[in-house]
């Protein structure tokens, strides 16, 4: 069974902290994503990457990096957290297919509250 | 950039009934048209895609049709069951990138 795992599935942290949210694939899937998703505005898309070492902003990259050194993981990094980081994480990863595009496969998702 | 408009962003039916969830999409080289269920407390899972080259796609009692001079596509669910309420998320993929743009979900309840 495929699967998509993220390291916590609650996090509280304070204004100012630097979060790591992780994300670990099996599938050896080429393409890994984050999203972050809030009531009313769906999913949206803060990062994704292609390749090990290999990263391209999404829609809202403001205050978040990433980190692939493997390409099974996928990490998500907020410099310094601030409230409105506060929403749900998904990750997701798909197979790279030359010609179109594959399923997503995504995470449980992590909660994070910002206080 | 591609934008994804969801109607309605909430939708009550009686088990039995049909419900069918809408999608506009801006950017006429989107290829890619996958349907996402996310239930309570999990991540969203794909229940049917379809591509550009193609109208319309069944899988039991759920069907996608897409319209790409109109730049729509539905979800049609037939025979609701309590089991069919969930969130569901329509998404579209611009061409010749592996991204995909979210809808703003819909809310479907099933009453038995």
């Amino acid at each position: 069974d495929v699967k998509v795992t993220q390291s916590s599935r609650y996090l509280v942290k304070r204004t100012g902290e630097k979060v790591f949210l992780e994300c670990v694939q099996d599938m050896d899937h080429e393409n890994m994503f984050w999203y972050r998703q809030d009531p009313g505005l769906g999913l949206r898309l803060i990062y994704f990457s292609y390749d090990v070492k290999m990263k391209e902003k999404g829609d809202i990259p403001e205050g978040y990096s990433v980190s692939r050194e493997k390409k099974e993981r996928f990490s998500l990094i907020l410099e310094s957290a601030s409230t409105n980081q506060t929403s749900m994480y998904l990750c997701a990863s798909s197979l790279l297919r030359n010609g179109g595009n594959t399923e997503a496969f995504f995470g449980q998702g992590t909660r994070l509250t910002v206080v | 950039g591609e934008n994804v408009e969801q109607h309605p962003s909430t939708l009550s039916v009686q088990e039995g009934d049909s419900a069918v969830i809408k999608c506009t999409y801006s950017d006429s080289a989107s290829n890619y048209f996958p349907w996402y269920k996310q239930e309570l407390g999990k991540g969203p899972q794909l229940i049917i895609d379809i591509r550009s080259n193609v109208g319309e796609k069944k899988d039991q009692r759920i069907a996608v049709t897409l319209n790409k001079t109109a730049k729509h596509f539905s979800l049609h669910i037939t025979e609701t069951q309590p089991e069919d309420s969930a969130v569901y998320f329509c998404a579209a993929s611009p061409y010749n990138t592996d991204k995909l743009i979210f809808g703003t979900g819909t809310r479907l309840q099933v009453f038995p």
